[in-house]
C-alpha cells in the first residue's frame, strides 16, 4: 500500500494563478480531509469528506474548493492564489467514527509558495 | 467549534529526564483526544491518543493522563531520547474519531545532549 499520496511536493505560484493540489489514498478511508500548516499555528482544517459525494467546510474554507467522486481521490483546489495561502498542505485520511482507531494517515505535504 | 490551547511553545530537556506537555480544550462534548508527533521536514504521526472513558493510557515510555472535569489532558514523555526531538501536537474531537479534529498550535520539544 502506497497509503496517502500527495502531488506536487512543491509548487510556486504568482499572486491570481489557479492549481490543483491532488490527494488520493489506497486504504479504503471513507474520511478524508485537508489541513494547512504555519509556522506557530498548528495544523488548521480546510475541507473535509466523510464519504464519495459528501464535501464540508473547516475551520479556514476561504479561497479553496473540493470535491470527492471517489473514496480514492481527495484534490484540493486554489481558485485565485493570494500570498496568504503559502503555507504546507496536508491530505489525511481516516476510517469512519465507529471504525479503526480514529488514527489520521497523512500524506508527505505540499509545500505551495503564491508571489 | 472547539478550541485547543497546547502549552508549552516550547520545551527544552536535558536527555533523560521526563517532558510535559499540556493542552486544554473548550468543548465538554469531545470524547477523543490524540497525540501526533511530527519530526522535521516529516509528517505528522500518531503516538498516543486517549478517549474519555479513560483517565490514564500508558505505551512505553510515553503516557496521556485526561481529566473531563478540567478539560485538559497531558502527554508525559520519561526517559527522553535523542530521537523524542520533534513537534508534538494534542488534538480534540467530538465522535470518537478522526473527523473535524482540532489541533493545538504544536509544542517544540528539544533534547539537549
Amino acid at each position: 500500500n502506497a497509503g496517502v499520496t500527495q502531488t506536487p511536493k512543491f509548487q510556486v505560484l504568482k499572486t491570481g494563478q489557479s492549481m490543483t493540489l491532488q490527494c488520493a489514498q489506497d486504504m479504503n478511508h471513507e474520511y478524508m480531509s485537508w489541513y494547512r500548516q504555519d509556522p506557530g499555528m498548528g495544523l488548521r482544517l480546510i475541507h473535509y469528506s466523510v464519504g464519495a459525494g459528501i464535501t464540508d467546510q473547516g475551520e479556514v474554507p476561504n479561497g479553496y474548493n473540493v470535491s470527492r467522486s471517489t473514496t480514492e481521490d481527495f484534490p484540493l483546489r486554489l481558485l485565485s492564489a493570494a500570498p496568504s495561502q503559502t503555507s504546507v498542505y496536508f491530505c489525511a485520511s481516516s476510517y469512519p467514527q465507529g471504525l479503526g482507531t480514529g488514527e489520521l494517515f497523512f500524506g508527505e505535504g505540499s509545500r505551495l509558495t503564491v508571489l | 467549534g472547539e478550541n485547543v490551547e497546547q502549552h508549552p511553545s516550547t520545551l527544552s530537556v536535558q536527555e533523560g529526564d521526563s517532558a510535559v506537555i499540556k493542552c486544554t480544550y473548550s468543548d465538554s462534548a469531545s470524547n477523543y483526544f490524540p497525540w501526533y508527533k511530527q519530526e522535521l521536514g516529516k509528517r505528522p504521526q500518531l503516538i498516543i491518543d486517549i478517549r474519555s472513558n479513560v483517565g490514564e493510557k500508558k505505551d512505553q515510555r510515553i503516557a496521556v493522563t485526561l481529566n473531563k472535569t478540567a478539560k485538559h489532558f497531558s502527554l508525559h514523555i520519561t526517559e527522553t531520547q535523542p530521537e523524542d526531538s520533534a513537534v508534538y501536537f494534542c488534538a480534540a474531537s467530538f465522535g470518537g474519531g478522526a473527523d473535524g479534529l482540532t489541533f493545538g498550535k504544536g509544542t517544540h520539544l528539544i533534547i539537549q545532549p
